[in-house]
């Protein structure tokens, strides 16, 4: 399975942009590349998911390299209540199975 | 509500007993999901469920562990003679078509604690 890397923690000042940086070389041309994150004690959430172009939606960005070997997520301006954990993750042809979440960034934003 | 819905949410429980994790997945959805978080960890994927089937069981960490859905709608886990080592947040998580862009819904997960 291919695997992503991510810094383990990260920090933003409040209302200014995050960008959450993730690596997959070994990323396949059939790799669709998902971002989740996970408030405390809560179950994680959908973010964002793309195969090669650039992606917005009303939660953040997706921007995405031209050989895919890595991605970021844009936050445009951070919140308190964007404090979390977030995850990179790779999904195949075949869905989820198999697909284990990392670590993640924990990011903290400073008010 | 219409989330996944997840019980017992604590468990707390002796070494050596049987538990039973339920998951009641989003309607509709066919594709379901099982995950387990250790403190501080990712989340280690344990099963995934195509309707009442498992096409892939290889997650789960020992035979003590099992896994079934009936009606193409709730799961139960089951964990056997239970270790310390088993202590978790067990999440359960459904997706409509369980395609590779298909939207994971998780659970609030099921906290369990083996004494």
């Amino acid at each position: 399975d291919a695997k992503t890397t991510q810094p383990n923690s990260m920090e933003s000042n409040e209302e200014e942009p995050v960008h959450l940086p993730c690596n997959h070389s070994t990323i396949s041309g059939t790799d669709y590349i998902h971002w989740y994150r996970q408030l405390p004690s809560q179950g994680p959430e959908y973010v964002i998911h793309g195969l090669t172009s650039n992606v917005n939606n009303r939660m953040a960005s997706l921007a995405i390299a031209e050989d895919r070997k890595s991605s970021t997520l844009i936050l445009h301006r951070a919140t308190l209540r964007d404090a979390a954990v977030y995850y990179c993750i790779l999904s195949y042809l075949g869905g989820y199975q198999k697909v284990t979440f990392g670590i993640g960034t924990k990011l903290q934003v400073i008010p | 509500g219409a989330g996944v819905s997840q019980s017992p949410s604590n468990k707390v429980t002796e070494k050596g007993k049987d538990v039973e994790l339920r998951c009641d997945p989003i309607s509709g959805h066919t594709a379901l999901y099982w995950y387990r978080q250790s403190l501080g960890q990712g989340l280690e994927f344990l099963i995934y469920f195509q309707g009442n089937s498992a096409p892939d069981k290889s997650g789960l960490p020992s035979d003590r562990f099992s896994a079934e859905r009936t009606g193409g709608s709730v799961s139960t886990l089951t964990i056997q003679r239970t270790q310390q080592e088993d202590s978790a947040v067990y999440l359960c998580a459904s997706s409509l078509m369980g395609g590779p862009t298909g939207e994971l819904f998780f659970g609030e997960g099921s906290r369990l604690t083996v004494l």
